[in-house]
């Protein structure tokens, strides 16, 4: 258990409101990162970050933003939702084991749905 | 670029059956080799992993071996239980950089 939560589990939206899900670790990870997941496609990587208001996009960054002003705190943003943004969205962070080798620790994820 | 493939599913089994999934990788470097599961409504857990070639890692009777020759590591379970039912996902990463690719899943439902 890495200590990831986020909030809130579950989210019905209407097309074009903003949404922010958080996501919350208290081990004092440098990386953070949001991925969605769904059906087909397996984990896409949305945006990350590597410290305090340091962070870059991923593959599938457009509608989305991202801001860290704390290192326990990543906040993911759909600025205008669309329906396709429904999905189930995964915090993960990760830490150095042996041999410089990461390791990636998952929260729980947010069900979101845009009607 | 770094990539992951693996076996399509779903995959059914029988209770006590033989596993296996196989995984594929493209890496530019050296990478280190993850398979994490994810049960119904959960996030994705580490199942096991390996760093160099011809490690084997292996978590609660499943294993994979690295394979620089053939770039594979693949999952094996030698007696799959009902409790093993899940989806489970191949993943590469690259010690610089910090970036983590994953394979799309394979569904695994194992039936008493």
């Amino acid at each position: 258990d890495a200590g990831i939560t986020q909030s809130p589990r579950h989210k019905v939206t209407e097309t074009g409101t903003p949404v922010t899900l958080r996501c919350h670790q208290t081990e004092n990870h440098r990386y953070m990162y949001w991925y969605r997941q769904d059906p087909g496609h397996g984990l896409r990587l949305i945006h990350y970050s590597y410290g305090v208001k340091d962070t870059d996009k991923g593959e599938v960054s457009d509608g989305y933003s991202v801001s860290r002003s704390k290192t326990e705190d990543f906040l993911l943003t759909l600025e205008s939702a669309t329906s396709s943004q429904t999905s189930v969205y995964f915090c993960a962070i990760s830490e150095v084991r042996g041999r410089g080798s990461y390791e990636q620790y998952f929260g729980p994820g947010t069900r979101l749905t845009v009607t | 670029g770094d990539s992951v493939t693996q076996m399509e599913g779903p995959v059914t089994l029988s209770e006590e059956a033989f596993l296996t999934i196989n995984c594929t990788y493209t890496a530019t470097g050296y990478p280190s080799l993850f398979w994490y599961v994810q049960y119904p409504g959960e996030g994705l857990q580490l199942l096991l992993k390996a760093t160099k070639a011809d490690d084997k890692g292996s978590n609660k009777g499943f294993e994979a071996t690295y394979r620089k020759e053939t770039t594979s590591f693949h999952l094996e379970k030698g007696s799959v239980q009902v409790s093993d039912s899940a989806v489970y996902f191949c993943a590469l990463s690259v010690n610089t950089g910090n970036q983590f690719y994953f394979g799309t899943g394979t569904s695994l439902t194992v039936i008493p």
